[in-house]
């Protein structure tokens, strides 16, 4: 079965720093990977995803997340946090159907 | 993007009355969508998936009797929470896909719906 996980429940982060979000994934077959956020009381904000080709994929407000298959890891990263950058991020893959999956996900906090 | 819309995005309601929740895509046509679970501070649970014209497909341990799902037409779906009790209060979102392809098509999810049940 497709997993994804999400090994921190809280990352912190000072504002400017390079911050990462690590996500592991367990799948069988070719992986769809996804990143997405949460701000509270909302739904979901689509990030980036891997399908195929370049292991480095550019998403939405200057993150980018590297896939690597040796490792199975498809971590988040930014290279300078802000505090707005401040969430519920979640690490997802593609499961049975076109569902999917999502790991347990990661509160990221950037403080000023 | 696609825009999902989700209503209401509150709701309070009294143990044993039903509560529906509809689910619509703005700007496209979804074949397929989907509705998740997410109680506080934890993951997404996927609770079923809607085809448009068909039963939806429940995942394991979801009574579909409880929560009946309805895709009545290729922008609308709606989540039915049956003699609601105080456990079933949760955070509620649905999301739509574009396209019919397996490797295509994009999933866009509507901003939730909280339902509070006294």
């Amino acid at each position: 079965a497709q997993s994804v996980a999400q090994p921190e429940d809280q990352v912190n982060v000072a504002e400017g720093n390079p911050l990462t979000v690590k996500c592991t994934y367990s799948v069988s077959g070719n992986p769809y990977l996804f990143w997405y956020v949460q701000y509270p009381n909302r739904g979901l904000q689509f990030l980036l995803k891997y399908i195929t080709g370049d292991n480095l994929v550019k998403g939405s407000y200057g993150f980018e997340a590297e896939f690597n298959k040796s490792q199975t890891s498809f971590h988040l990263k930014k290279p300078s946090a802000l505090v707005s950058d401040s969430a519920l991020y979640f690490c997802a893959v593609r499961g049975r159907g076109t569902a999917l999956i999502f790991g347990k996900g990661t509160t990221l906090s950037v403080s000023s | 993007g696609a825009v999902v819309s989700q209503h209401p995005s509150w709701v309070i309601c009294k143990s044993g009355t039903s509560v529906k929740i509809e689910c619509r895509s703005l700007d496209f046509q979804a074949t397929t969508m989907f509705w998740y679970r997410q109680f506080p501070k934890q993951s997404l649970m996927l609770m079923a998936t809607s085809n448009e014209g068909s039963k939806a497909t429940y995942e394991q341990g979801v009574e579909k009797d409880k929560f009946l799902i309805n895709h009545a037409s290729l922008t609308l779906s709606t989540l039915t929470v049956t003699s609601a009790h105080p456990e079933d209060s949760s955070f509620y979102i649905c999301s739509a896909r574009t396209g019919t392809g397996v490797n295509t098509g994009e999933l866009f999810f509507g901003e939730g719906s909280r339902l509070t049940v006294l």
